[in-house]
């Protein structure tokens, strides 16, 4: 199906743990973003890439690494989580220029870390 | 960090009334601003992305003005419907870093039957 998805949905972890949460999309757009979602912050940048092999840090990049080698995936890993990592995080893609392009959000991954 | 305040953060409105609130941004740098609207346990879908000063974008029964000189945007909702129901984000787009979004912390509506 054409899209942008998440997987997984929900993931419960220990602390210390590596997890990773991958992100496709099927537009073939050239930025994909990834968010967290927390209560009295909103959504908050962790990383972006505006094209493959490219990306570049957000407001809250530290413990986590993100990749590009393919157009369509951008996988996000928790290097070793923690209790303060437990949150929703939403993956975005957008085609072009924030100035003309809107953003299209997947359906977010719920992760808790214990 | 970018200052985007949203007003207020919470609004209860009677099914049928007509309401609005508002996006604060800085006044300098100004790129861009989008509109999304976000529905419990959904993802958020965009509204409108407004970039000139004085612009005006409509959706159905929804509205949105820009003023970049003085770094605020009104989203207007006319005649609300109990689907009207959601959280409504901004997101500011600075010159500097202007791949970026940088969101607000939204609008609550509940529309009220």
């Amino acid at each position: 199906d054409a899209g942008i998805t998440q997987s997984p949905r929900y993931k419960i972890t220990e602390t210390g743990r590596q997890v990773t949460l991958m992100c496709h999309q099927t537009w073939s757009h050239s930025y994909m973003f990834w968010y967290r979602q927390d209560l009295g912050h909103g959504l908050r940048l962790i990383y972006y890439s505006a094209a493959a092999d490219i990306t570049d840090k957000g407001e809250v990049p530290d413990g986590y690494v993100v990749s590009r080698s393919k157009t369509e995936n951008f996988p996000l890993t928790l290097e070793s989580a923690t209790r303060s990592q437990t949150s929703v995080y939403f993956c975005a893609s957008r085609d072009g220029l924030a100035g003309i392009y809107e953003q299209y959000f997947g359906p977010g991954t719920r992760l808790t870390v214990t | 960090i970018l200052n985007v305040e949203q007003s207020p953060q919470s609004l209860h409105v009677q099914e049928g009334d007509s309401t609005n609130f508002t996006c604060s941004f800085p006044s300098s740098n100004f790129y861009a601003l989008h509109w999304y609207r976000w529905e419990t346990a959904k993802s958020p879908e965009a509204l409108f992305v407004m970039t000139l000063n004085g612009d005006e974008k409509k959706k159905g029964r929804i509205s949105a003005t820009l003023n970049t000189k003085e770094g605020y945007s009104y989203l207007y909702i006319k005649g609300s419907q109990p689907e009207d129901s959601a959280t409504y984000l901004c997101a500011f787009i600075s010159n500097f870093g202007n791949e970026k979004l940088t969101f607000g912390t939204g609008t609550r509506l509940t529309i009220i039957p």
